[in-house]
């Protein structure tokens, strides 16, 4: 079993560039979720999508994040412009779909760690 | 409000001590929580789980205890190990209705064991 995979797994940029993020969540997970972690404010929930479609992304912080979910298989979050408070472990987990006690779980990719300089 | 609050911040603990980390909730229609351990340079790993149906569960060294009436619910790690020193995040969801895919997390413990 691979996991969530996520590349890269270190990204430092600077200011004003656009960065971008990917996914493979596990095979056969319909449900996929991109979180942001820091110090400060924990693990955030970005955006939420299900059978590909976004259902939730107030978590977005603001026009320069998008998201996007082209097929099962393959998400993108991409940042543009970059800003130095964007610096973060951005995560991103899949899910099966719920059916049982444990089917609630989310498996986390090993994360992205972006420094935006 | 759809918060979890997470105690201590951080909890330092000697080799074979017991490990205690409390979370509280508000919303009532919560009725699963999930404990997630994350070790440095990793992703969250599910490590335990209850309903409110049950006061408390058990897997190995890790036991879940619950008090619905207080809305309260902790973390006891038993004969703590330093292979168990990492960030642990309580969390609760609905499983019904339009928001069951949300997890709502405390902001995390860091837990040290010393040998």
């Amino acid at each position: 079993d691979a996991g969530v995979i996520q590349s890269p797994r270190h990204e430092v940029t600077e200011m004003g560039q656009e960065v971008t993020l990917r996914c493979k969540p596990i095979s056969g997970h319909n449900s996929l979720f991109w979180y942001r972690q820091t110090m400060m404010r924990g693990l955030e929930l970005l955006i939420y999508f299900n059978n590909n479609v976004p259902i939730d992304d107030s978590g977005m912080p603001e026009d320069r994040f998008s998201a996007k979910m082209p097929n099962a298989s393959f998400s993108t979050l991409k940042i543009q412009p970059s800003e130095p408070r964007d610096s973060a472990v951005y995560f991103c987990a899949s899910r099966s779909r719920p059916g049982g006690f444990f089917s609630y779980e989310q498996f986390f990719g090993p994360g992205t760690r972006l420094t935006v300089l | 409000q759809q918060q979890v609050k997470q105690s201590p911040q951080s909890l330092i603990v000697q080799k074979g001590g017991i490990s205690i980390i409390n979370c509280a909730y508000e919303n009532t229609a919560f009725d699963y929580f999930p404990w997630y351990q994350q070790f440095p340079g990793k992703g969250p790993a599910l490590l335990i789980a209850i309903r409110p149906d049950v006061s408390e569960k058990k897997e190995g060294r890790f036991t879940i205890s619950f008090n619905k009436s207080a809305k309260q619910f902790s973390l006891h790690i038993m004969d703590s190990q330093p292979g168990d020193s990492a960030t642990y995040f309580c969390a609760a969801t609905m499983t019904s209705g339009g928001s069951n895919y949300k997890l709502t997390f405390g902001k995390g413990t860091l837990l040290t064991v010393n040998p």
